[in-house]
């Protein structure tokens, strides 16, 4: 059992490149979510989604796409990379059923350079 | 929009003492989460509060929930240095609906000097 994992652990792209984040859980968890963490700022929820195929907008959502075609994964798309999207970046994942909140769990995170 | 305060954002305490980290909200939830992250590392779950009143400990640790107050504290008992991390604590956006979107505080780094 792996828990979240993320695919690169690091990347370091130029300015206006595309690259695309993986996260994969085997919790068969119903709940997914990408955050990025900047220092000083805490964690912000950019997307996330409730189920296989459906996605939503976190706080920061703009310059990010997203995308759940399988409920174990969970993509991050930058299409046009910028500087201010240096960040590490963190999927987590979580069960939820009716009536009850799991705690989330987090994968060990991607190191995004933007030069 | 719900905005989360912790206090202080950094600490700096001795071995054997004892210690409060405030977590303070800005609107109604009942949900409330305590995590740790090493230097480098992912997050670790420490607490779920799901109601007010709620108190929970786990070894030199305990975190209270007053949601009336919108207050949580995360109450270090007798730190020994291996405490030494970033406590984030986090809220649910929507009272009751356990919408499991979270807003972070911007965390407390704890360091504990032997």
């Amino acid at each position: 059992n792996a828990g979240v994992t993320q695919t690169p652990k690091f990347r370091v792209l130029k300015t206006g490149q595309s690259m695309t984040l993986l996260c994969a859980q085997d919790m068969n968890h119903e709940y997914m979510y990408w955050y990025r963490q900047d220092p000083g700022m805490g964690l912000r929820l950019i997307h996330y989604s409730v189920g296989e195929g459906t996605t939503a907008k976190g706080e920061v959502p703009d310059g990010y796409n997203v995308s759940r075609l399988k409920k174990q994964n969970f993509l991050l798309g930058l299409e046009s990379a910028a500087p201010s999207q240096t960040s590490v970046y963190f999927c987590a994942s979580s069960f939820s059923t009716s009536g009850n909140t799991d705690t989330q769990y987090f994968g060990p995170g991607t190191r995004l350079t933007v030069l | 929009e719900l905005k989360v305060e912790q206090n202080p954002l950094f600490l700096s305490m001795q071995e054997g003492k004892n210690y409060t980290i405030y977590c303070n909200y800005s609107t109604t939830s009942d949900r409330l989460y305590w995590y740790r992250q090493d230097p480098g590392k992912s997050l670790e779950s420490l607490f779920v509060l799901l109601s007010n009143g709620a108190v929970k400990q786990e070894g030199r640790l305990m975190a209270s929930l007053d949601t009336k107050a919108r207050l949580s504290t995360l109450h270090i008992t007798a730190a020994v240095h291996d405490l030494s991390a970033t406590y984030f604590c986090a809220v649910d956006m929507e009272h009751q609906g356990g919408s499991e979107k979270l807003v972070f505080g911007k965390g407390t780094k704890l360091t504990v000097n032997p």
